[in-house]
């Protein structure tokens, strides 16, 4: 079974800023597998990005989606106040696994 | 629109039966796989499974295989997530969505249901 680790766990910084997430696999999957996902309190997850790094409909462009092999990015370029939330990633190997989520808060 | 609606909270005892709905609507239902996640309370998510609504084909996470069944009842556009004997770990939110079309990921997600087990 693959397992996918994010880092940071949490992530603090201010509006405007830059934020980088990681998602690591146990070992190289197809990037076509992988997803990232926003959850905010008391909401059902977001699609964001799918494929690695093609924007579901209605994302931002501030949202963007890198990498291959066992690492990919999930990046948000400018930090807008309705950006703070958990993030997640997914991937369907022999079934579907989600990372454990990278909070991103208020600095 | 697509849409996906949940059932309502439910307030059950250890060992009781449930069974929580998601009805879609929006879409051509028995053209989606459905899945649902798990969230504990503070948790991550856990993907459980997913169903085919056209012919009720079902694949379980080997964590929940034997735990709950999936279902669906296609006339009415909706899918069921069941369990036979309640447990108090079983106490989450839990989310239906469907798998965008030929992608692996999930494009559109019920509102979740919330199942508290207590004695």
């Amino acid at each position: 079974e693959i397992v996918l680790t994010q880092s940071p766990g949490t992530l603090s910084l201010s509006p405007g800023e830059r934020a980088t997430l990681s998602c690591r696999a146990s070992q190289s999957v197809s990037s076509s597998y992988l997803a990232w996902y926003q959850q905010k309190p008391g909401q059902a997850p977001r699609l964001l990005i799918y494929g690695a790094s093609s924007r579901a409909t209605g994302i931002p462009d501030r949202f963007s989606g890198s990498g291959s092999g066992t690492d990919f990015t999930l990046t948000i370029s400018r930090l807008e106040p309705e950006d703070f939330a958990v993030y997640y990633c997914q991937l369907y190997g022999t079934s579907w696994t989600f990372g454990q989520g990278t909070k991103v808060e208020i600095k | 629109e697509v849409q996906l609606v949940q059932s309502g909270a439910e307030v059950k005892k250890p060992g009781e039966s449930l069974k929580i709905s998601c009805k879609g609507s929006g879409y051509s239902f028995t053209s989606y796989w459905i899945g649902w996640v798990r969230q504990m309370p503070g948790k991550g998510l856990e993907w459980m499974g997913i169903i085919w609504p056209g012919d009720s084909d079902a694949r379980y996470s080997p964590s929940f295989q034997g735990q709950v069944t999936m279902s669906v009842d296609k006339s009415i556009t909706t899918a069921y997530l069941q369990w036979s004997s309640l447990k108090d770990s079983d106490t989450a939110m839990y989310y239906c969505a469907r798998r965008r079309t030929s992608g692996y990921d999930f494009d559109f997600w019920g509102q979740g249901a919330l199942v508290t087990v207590s004695s």
